[in-house]
């Protein structure tokens, strides 16, 4: 079975811009979890999704946005980026929020 | 929030030698995962342990929630055993809470 995919899997960006980035959950699997990791810490969380709704959400600012699509696959977008968005982006994916999470290979994103 | 503590920091092993890392967090939790980062930034699932422990092959991962830690054995360390650790914690709102991460060396 395919484990979570995540799209693209590096990225170079100008600040100001826009960027998705792009995660297909395991086969059967309903909850999405986005997570940011900066070099030299733990991953922290962004967002939360389950049967396309939004669980939670991290301390982030309001130029970080999501969505989960009926196949359960998600979306992480981020407006006007800023050099400290530079960063690996993690999804996760487990058959509900409370089951063991798997992740995705992630996206890095590079700022500049 | 919850604070998840990981130590040590650092690890530096010789092949062959054993290790454990410690994972301390600060109130109840519904869940506890291991995950080693291998150097592309995949995090690897080890362990799902939220209480007792499980072994698989040379690892093995002691959970004692009514305490609030959790423990990860290394066994006869590989070179290929190199990497960060991470402990993450699951609370009431189902988010993972990671700590900072042990850092393994193993030198051949």
């Amino acid at each position: 079975d395919a484990g979570v995919t995540q799209s693209p899997t590096h990225l170079i960006k100008t600040r100001g811009q826009h960027v998705t980035l792009r995660c297909s959950p395991i086969s059967g699997h309903k909850s999405v979890s986005w997570y940011q990791q900066v070099l030299g810490q733990g991953p922290q969380f962004i967002f939360q999704y389950y049967e396309k709704e939004e669980r939670g959400r991290g301390n982030f600012p309001d130029r970080f946005s999501a969505r989960q699509f009926p196949n359960y696959s998600s979306e992480l977008n981020v407006n006007a980026l800023l050099l400290g968005d530079s960063a690996l982006y993690l999804c996760a994916s487990a058959v509900s929020p409370e089951d063991e999470a798997f992740f995705g290979q992630g996206t890095r994103l590079t700022v500049v | 929030g919850i604070q998840v503590e990981q130590s040590p920091p650092d690890l530096i092993l010789q092949e062959g030698a054993n290790s454990t890392l410690r994972c301390n967090f600060s109130d109840s939790v519904n869940n506890l995962q291991w995950f080693h980062q291998n150097p592309w930034g995949q995090l690897i699932n080890l362990f799902y342990i939220p209480s007792g422990t499980k072994q698989n092959g040379r690892l093995s991962a002691t959970t004692v929630a009514t305490e609030r830690y959790s423990l990860l054995y290394i066994s006869s360390s590989q070179t290929t055993d190199s990497g960060v650790y991470f402990c993450a914690v699951v609370t009431n709102d189902y988010k993972l809470s990671f700590g900072a991460g042990t850092t393994v060396t193993v030198r051949a």
